[in-house]
This record gives structure tokens, sequence and C-alpha cells, in this order.
């Protein structure tokens, strides 16, 4: 089955950039949606298709996907960007949704 | 504006079974997916299933094949998810979540997958104890 790998935490300073990373053979062939996960919430997507925002999503969030890696990318963080981040594909050869192992953002 | 509102909280014996709902309001149903996802206590998101009405298509992650059911009411525009067998490490949040096509023409649909998961319901606690 296909997997999708995640550091489990990452922690930045206000105001500087988050990097989240997704792996997943050929994962650039796929479409990766991210979702962001407060505690006690419901998911909220934040990117879909690699790189598109939401409506309402601010544009400090950005995506890109290549080779064997897919990246979030949270410019000018804030307090309120701290939560979990999970990324997604639809794997078409299994006809599954696999979900990254999620990314705990730490605002210092 | 599409919301979807799930059914209230669950406690279940082992072995029983549990079902949940997820009635949306707003938009065309039958031509969403709907997926079912969840989320053990400290746990990361775990994808259990969905169904695209428009097609009568169920799609089950294999963890689960035989003991999820996945249906909808149409006329309530309602997604059902059925769990069995429960088993304690079943306690969990459960999700539904709708996924729409990115063209729709000629009353057919494609490319369910091209917007992800983009509206999600408020979640189910079920708690599976003795």
């Amino acid at each position: 089955s296909y997997v999708l790998t995640q550091a489990s935490s990452v922690s930045v300073a206000p105001g500087t950039t988050a990097t989240i990373t997704c792996g997943g053979d050929k994962i650039g062939s796929k479409s990766v949606h991210w979702y962001q996960q407060k505690p006690g919430q419901a998911p909220v997507q934040v990117i879909y298709y690699d790189s598109e925002r939401p409506s309402g999503i601010p544009e400090r969030f950005s995506g890109s996907n290549s080779g064997n890696t897919a990246t979030l990318t949270i410019s000018r963080v804030e307090a309120g960007d701290e939560a979990d981040y999970y990324c997604q594909v639809w794997d078409s050869s299994s006809l599954h949704y696999v979900f990254g192992t999620g990314t705990k953002v730490t605002v210092l | 504006q599409v919301q979807l509102v799930q059914s209230g909280a669950e406690v279940k014996k082992p072995g029983s079974s549990v079902k949940v709902s997820c009635k949306t309001s707003g938009g065309t149903f039958n031509t969403y997916g709907i997926y079912w996802v969840r989320q053990a206590p400290g746990q990361g998101l775990e994808w259990m299933g969905g169904v695209i009405p428009i097609f009568d298509t169920t799609h089950y992650a294999q963890k689960f094949q035989g003991r999820v059911s996945i249906s909808t009411d149409e006329s309530t525009s309602t997604a059902y998810m059925e769990l069995s067998s429960l088993r304690y490490d079943d306690t969990a949040v459960y999700y539904c979540a709708r996924v729409r096509p990115r063209y729709c023409s000629g009353g057919t649909c494609s490319e369910y997958f091209y917007y992800g998961m983009d509206v999600w319901g408020q979640g189910t606690t079920v708690t599976v104890a003795s």
C-alpha cells in the first residue's frame, strides 16, 4: 500500500517560515492535498491539487509537489498556525485515500 | 454553503455495531462523494472509505473490509457509516467529509479527486467500553 511520510514535529518562531514535507514514492505524479487540524476541531483543508488555496485560506499558505516530496510552506508564521498538518493523496492503483502521518507545528 | 452535520456521540459494547449519520445541506447531494475518516485518541487521520452516489460506487479501506458499510439516503441527503464487530481500539472520533467533482455535464460528473475533502462534519465520538 502507498505510504506518506511526514516529520513528527516542526518548531518555528513567529514571523519566520515553516516548511512541512510529505514523502512518497513518485508523489509528484499524484495530486496532494493538505489539512490543518487544531486540538478538538475537525480538519480544515488549506491546500488542494498540490498548490491551490481554498477560498478563505491566507496567501501565507502555499504548496508544491515534485519527485518524491510534496511541501507545504507557511510564510510569516503566526501563533494561530500552531496545529497538526496532514498531507493526503488518492492512490488510483488501490482506490484508497492515504493520509500522511502528520506534522505538529509549534510556534515558539 | 454546504454543511455536514453528524449524529451525536455513541457508547457501544465490544462486538456490537454503530451507525453514524452525516446529513448534508446545500448543493447537490447525489453528485458529491462522502468519505469517512477516523482519529483515535492522540493519533493521526485514518481513511475508512466512501461513496459516490451518482455512480453507486463505494470504496473501502482494506483494513475495514467486511466490517464497514457506507450508504446514502438521497431523500434526506444523508450518508451513513456502519462499523460492526466493534473492538476497544475502534474508540475514535469519526468524521465525514465531502469530495466534489471538478466537472459535471449532461447528467454525469468526473475528476472526483481534484479538490480533496473540502468540507468536513464536526465529528462523532464513538467509545467502545464494556
